[in-house]
């Protein structure tokens, strides 16, 4: 079947550290991938995208690199900030049957100064 | 600010009840998805439509029924409802139903069942 395994949280970082959530997926056909970010009572935001392997999404400092050998897409930043608290989904878009869209359970982020 | 309007922002109703939630898709987007993104459930795929017709259906309940109107907005309606369907709704938009497009949120309607 198609679902997406993400890290779970919560976690907390300190200000300029480094970030790394972890994503991985099983589909089947080729998925495209996504990293959406939903703040507090905001819906959800997308950060970034890759539609094929070896793909890098990139977007305000996060970056994802789709690996299709490991089924992965690692959300990194290398120094985050307070207003990067959020929650950080990632997701599988599929045409096999309209586009539909598979979401992990979602991952909090906590930045403290 | 994604586009995506939806409506009410607020519900509160009692078990039992009807109620229909109202989205109105990006302009030019065609297709149009509902979610339900609750606690202990996070956040499921209900039913997709393309153009007017529907799509994909993903954990909807047959108590839920979805369509879309000529003018592209939608509507997902609740009915008997229960404590346990106490969620966000959300509805998303995109251009079209490739998997590359990647899909614009709306605000959610939060809805309490008492």
């Amino acid at each position: 079947g198609n679902s997406v395994t993400q890290m779970e949280g919560p976690v907390t970082l300190s200000e300029e550290a480094f970030l790394t959530i972890n994503c991985t997926y099983t589909a089947t056909g080729y998925p495209s991938l996504f990293w959406y970010v939903q703040y507090p009572g905001e819906g959800l935001q997308l950060l970034l995208k890759a539609t094929k392997a070896d793909d890098k999404g990139s977007n305000k400092g996060f970056e994802a690199t789709y690996r299709k050998e490991t089924t992965s897409f690692h959300l990194e930043k290398g120094s985050v900030q307070v207003s990067d608290s959020a929650v950080y989904f990632c997701a599988l878009g599929l045409s096999n049957t309209g586009n539909q869209f598979y979401f992990g359970t979602g991952t909090s982020l906590t930045v403290i100064p | 600010d994604s586009g995506v309007t939806q409506t009410p922002k607020h519900l509160i109703t009692a078990t039992g009840q009807r109620v229909t939630l109202r989205c109105s898709p990006r302009s030019g987007d065609l297709s149009v998805y509902w979610y339900q993104q609750s606690l202990d459930q996070g956040l499921q795929f209900l039913i997709q439509y393309y153009n007017g017709e529907e799509r994909a259906k993903g954990n909807i309940l047959e108590r839920f029924s979805a369509q879309q109107f000529p003018d592209l907005h939608s509507e997902l309606n609740l009915s008997s409802l229960e404590l346990g369907d106490s969620a966000l709704y959300f509805c998303a938009s995109s251009v079209a139903g490739d998997r590359e497009n990647e899909q614009f949120f709306g605000p959610g309607t939060r809805l309490t069942v008492l």
